[in-house]
């Protein structure tokens, strides 16, 4: 199974700030990455798709990069409702994974 | 609009089995796989399998593979994810996803809106 490995597993950011967050596959998966926010008690909610493309009705501040093995998904200006955990996830082979995950915290 | 709602919490025994339903609507339900993923408490999220509910083929996790059995039911457009030989290291919240895709590539639109599993003794 293909791991992903994202990084880092926790940050903590100011309103305003900039984010990068990052995930590695152990093997070339193209560019079939997904981005996920998730909020206490709710189901994710899809962000990027295709490692860059921007999913309809998320903010433009969200955005996405990366192709084989080595991705990233940047907030270009962190706002109040941002604060959550975000999840990639590849779709390259099955079984599809996740990466452990990253928890976006108030400074 | 699509959406994928899912049955009520479940608590369960060690050992027992657990169906938890997911009924799609406001799309052709034949039209798209469904996936679940499940998440233990605190914890991260872990892709389980998937069904395609045209004909009814399954792929599961390997993890899962013996204890986890996937169908649907066109009749009603509800996908069951059904796990057996429940431990404490089953309780989860599962969702359901539809799996779509671009041209290149597949993603999770929509999601159920989660269903507790609590085992128990």
């Amino acid at each position: 199974a293909i791991q992903m490995t994202q990084s880092p597993s926790s940050l903590s950011a100011s309103v305003g700030d900039r984010v990068t967050i990052t995930c590695r596959a152990s093997q070339g998966i193209g560019n079939d990455l997904s981005w996920y926010q998730q909020k206490p008690g709710k189901a994710p909610n899809l962000l990027i798709y295709a490692a860059s493309s921007l999913q309809s009705g998320v903010p433009s501040r969200f955005s996405g990069s990366g192709s084989g093995t080595d991705f990233t998904l940047t907030i270009s200006s962190l706002q109040p409702e941002d604060f959550a955990t975000y999840y990639c996830l590849q779709d390259y082979s099955y079984p599809w994974t996740f990466g452990q995950g990253t928890r976006v915290e108030i400074k | 609009q699509v959406q994928l709602v899912q049955s009520g919490a479940e608590v369960k025994k060690p050992g027992a089995s657990v169906k938890v339903s997911c009924k799609a609507s406001g799309y052709t339900f034949t039209s798209y796989y469904i996936h679940w993923v499940r998440q233990a408490p605190g914890q991260g999220l872990e892709w389980m399998g998937k069904i395609n509910p045209s004909g009814g083929s399954t792929s599961y996790a390997q993890k899962f593979q013996g204890r986890v059995t996937m169908t649907s039911d066109t009749s009603t457009s509800t996908v069951y994810m059904e796990l057996s030989s429940l431990r404490s290291e089953d309780t989860a919240v599962y969702y359901c996803a539809r799996r779509d895709c671009s041209s290149t590539s597949c993603y999770f639109e929509y999601w159920g809106q989660g269903t507790l599993v609590t085992v128990s003794s």
